[in-house]
């Protein structure tokens, strides 16, 4: 079982420049999220996705971009990188209803760590 | 605001202990859910076990219960007979019923000592 798969899993940035983090779920899950986690500090949620075709912001989503454009990938946009987006990113996903999403938890993907310089 | 707190940033434990780990939450919600998840130093995040806030008896899996004391808005975690393995960061989190979003502590780190 795959699960949540993540891409890269480590990355240097300069200032300014760009890239894309992957994520692909094989669990036919509708929500996606995807999370920032800094040193000593708990998940933000960046962006999320109800199912494809619709996103929303979380709470620090500036400096980022998604789309979903299959149920399965949700892929996370870095423009102009910034010092301040180093951090670890996790995508997740998980099956849920309505506004209120999943009760269950949700499956991680093993993340990304980025630093930008 | 919904928000999470963990006070304990480190803990170490010998090998076969039982420990505890605190949680408090905020919410003015009565329908929610209650998370600890593992996070091992391979980055994983990976669900522990849950609770449902109008459920009174307390969440088991395996060696890991919670004390789930909802007036006090307390939500502990116990490891019994603690492996190395348990060694990792361990976050609390908190889920309303009406709402997507998971709110977040800051995690403890746990550390088993052989």
């Amino acid at each position: 079982n795959a699960g949540v798969t993540q891409t890269p899993k480590f990355r240097i940035l300069k200032i300014g420049q760009s890239m894309t983090l992957q994520c692909t779920q094989d669990m036919n899950h509708n929500y996606m999220y995807w999370y920032r986690q800094d040193p000593g500090m708990g998940l933000k949620l960046i962006y999320y996705s109800v199912g494809a075709g619709i996103t929303d912001k979380g709470e620090v989503p500036n400096g980022y971009n998604v789309s979903r454009s299959t149920t399965e990938d949700f892929p996370l946009r870095l423009e102009l990188a910034a010092p301040s987006q180093t951090s670890v990113y996790f995508c997740a996903s998980s099956w849920g209803r309505g506004r209120g999403g999943t009760n269950y938890g949700y499956t991680f993907g093993s993340g990304t760590r980025l630093t930008v310089v | 605001a919904q928000t999470v707190t963990q006070s304990q940033p480190e803990m170490s434990v010998q090998e076969a202990e039982t420990v505890t780990l605190s949680c408090t939450y905020d919410t003015s919600e009565n329908n929610y859910y209650l998370f600890w998840y593992k996070q091992p130093p391979s980055r994983q995040m990976i669900l522990v076990i849950r609770q449902e806030a109008y459920k009174q008896q307390n969440a088991t899996e395996n060696r890991f219960s919670v004390n789930f004391q909802k007036a006090a808005k307390s939500f502990s975690l116990k490891i019994s007979d603690s492996q190395l393995g348990d060694t990792a960061m361990y976050f609390c989190a908190s889920k309303m019923d009406s709402n997507y979003q998971l709110i977040w502590g800051a995690g403890t780190k746990l550390i088993i000592k052989p």
